[in-house]
């Protein structure tokens, strides 16, 4: 199974609000509620921000809010902060053979 | 409060073998599915293997099926990850992950160990 499609790139001024796309099929993202996303500063281990499409893990802030339509999940960070610059992954699971599948990754940047 | 410590990564040439380690403390290690999951140099993340929460199956991804093998030693609460027949494009960082739930569904990962570099070159 090929990667799951983000934009290499998005970016925003603080206080704006991004969102970041993530593309799967019908047999990873269409198919199961069990999207989570990774939020990984340069040199870091990933950190889990999102699961099950739309859940924050506690202790993580409700800036984060993510969301599905179809084959395509999505992350939305509001009111945008400094550090929010960092890479996002989007993963969802797959079935039984392929368990997890990643985004391709998307460098947030703030201006 | 859970910790993942990897180990065993290093300078291996192709062809090589190489076994890495995932201490696990702070949770119930047999009770939980746990995964690696890579990242080659300045690319995005892997999925690599998982073992189910009862350790009966395992998953790997085509990249790696039939040269690697996931294993777990309960008494010690470790995870392993044996790499047979090394490739450049093997060279990552490896992660020892832990899943989000006891129940034996697969969600997300939870925690993520702070991961072992991995050089496959000659």
């Amino acid at each position: 199974q090929s990667a799951l499609a983000q934009p290499a790139s998005v970016s925003g001024s603080p206080g704006q609000s991004i969102t970041i796309s993530c593309t799967g099929t019908s047999s990873d993202v269409g198919r199961y509620y069990l999207v989570s996303w990774y939020q990984q500063h340069p040199g870091k281990a990933p950190k889990l921000i999102i699961y099950e499409g739309s859940e924050r893990p506690s202790g993580v802030t409700n800036r984060f809010s993510g969301s599905k339509s179809g084959n395509t999940a999505s992350l939305t960070i509001s009111g945008l902060q400094a550090e929010d610059e960092a890479d996002y992954y989007c993963c969802s699971y797959a079935g039984i053979s392929t368990v997890y599948i990643f985004g391709t990754g998307t460098k947030v940047t703030v201006l | 409060e859970v910790q993942l410590v990897e180990s065993g990564g290093e300078l291996v040439q192709p062809g090589g073998s190489l076994r890495l380690s995932c201490a696990a403390s702070g949770f119930t290690f047999s009770t939980y599915a746990m995964n690696w999951v890579r990242q080659a140099p300045g690319k995005g993340l892997e999925w690599v293997s998982t073992m189910s929460n009862t350790g009966g199956s395992t998953y790997y991804a085509d990249s790696v099926k039939g040269r690697f093998t996931i294993s777990r030693d309960i008494s010690k609460n470790t995870l392993y990850l044996q790499m047979n027949s090394l490739r450049a494009e093997d060279t990552a960082v490896y992660y020892c992950t832990k899943d989000l739930w006891y129940t034996g569904s697969y969600s997300a990962a939870d925690h993520w160990g702070q991961g072992t570099l991995v050089t496959v070159s000659s």
